[in-house]
């Protein structure tokens, strides 16, 4: 089945800088990536997501790539905020009607 | 709209008892899943119902552990016989596969098992 490796496991950046999450799978079916953030206490909530058939997307300070060569995504958080300290996860799925498999995720923490 | 909604929030049992969970999806999503995050840990994939499809109890971690669910409605996790190592967060989430893959999170439950 398939199995999301993510690093780093803690990441820390002062407010201003970019940070960068990097995720690889193992299955090369997978067509679907999305992007969850989990603040302290609350529940996961996507906030982006990319389909095999793109490369690259944006959405404000966020971005995320797709090499579906090396089977390695990676999420882009630029201008970091202090609210964007958060436990960010990566997952995989072949199709729509498939389960989704998350990575282990990465803690953030944007200092002021 | 409403949205998931997981009772109870917090549950306290003592090892050996049986518990049950439950998760309301948002009305008309047809896929439901259970993961289980224990303390400062990812989401470990549990069991995944789609439509009237059989349900993928791939991550189901043993025989104690069990998941039914009513339809495209409700659905239940037990877990009999209950450990200290069952003791984390039961998240449930939905979502409408063919309309877009995002799934929708409830608040979880949390199971403390003494």
């Amino acid at each position: 089945g398939e199995n999301v490796e993510q690093h780093p496991s803690t990441l820390s950046v002062q407010e201003g800088d970019s940070a960068v999450i990097k995720c690889t799978y193992s299955d090369s079916a997978s067509n679907y990536f999305p992007w969850y953030k989990q603040e302290l206490g609350k529940r996961p909530q996507l906030i982006i997501d990319i389909r095999s058939n793109v490369g690259e997307k944006k959405d404000q300070r966020i971005a995320v790539t797709l090499n579906k060569t090396a089977k390695h995504f990676s999420l882009h958080i630029t201008e970091t905020q202090p609210e964007d300290s958060a436990v960010y996860f990566c997952a995989a799925s072949t199709a729509s009607y498939d389960k989704v498999i998350f990575g282990p995720g990465t803690s953030l923490s944007v200092i002021p | 709209g409403a949205g998931v909604s997981q009772s109870p929030s917090n549950k306290v049992t003592e090892k050996g008892k049986d518990v049950e969970l439950r998760c309301d999806p948002i009305s008309g999503h047809t896929a439901l899943y259970w993961y289980r995050q224990r303390l400062g840990q990812g989401l470990e994939f549990l069991i995944y119902f789609q439509g009237n499809s059989a349900p993928d109890k791939s991550g189901l971690p043993s025989d104690r552990f069990s998941a039914e669910r009513t339809g495209e409605s409700v659905s239940t996790l037990t877990i009999q016989r209950t450990q200290q190592e069952d003791s984390a967060v039961y998240l449930c989430a939905s979502s409408l596969p063919w309309v877009s893959e995002t799934q929708y999170f409830g608040p979880g439950t949390r199971l403390l098992v003494l």
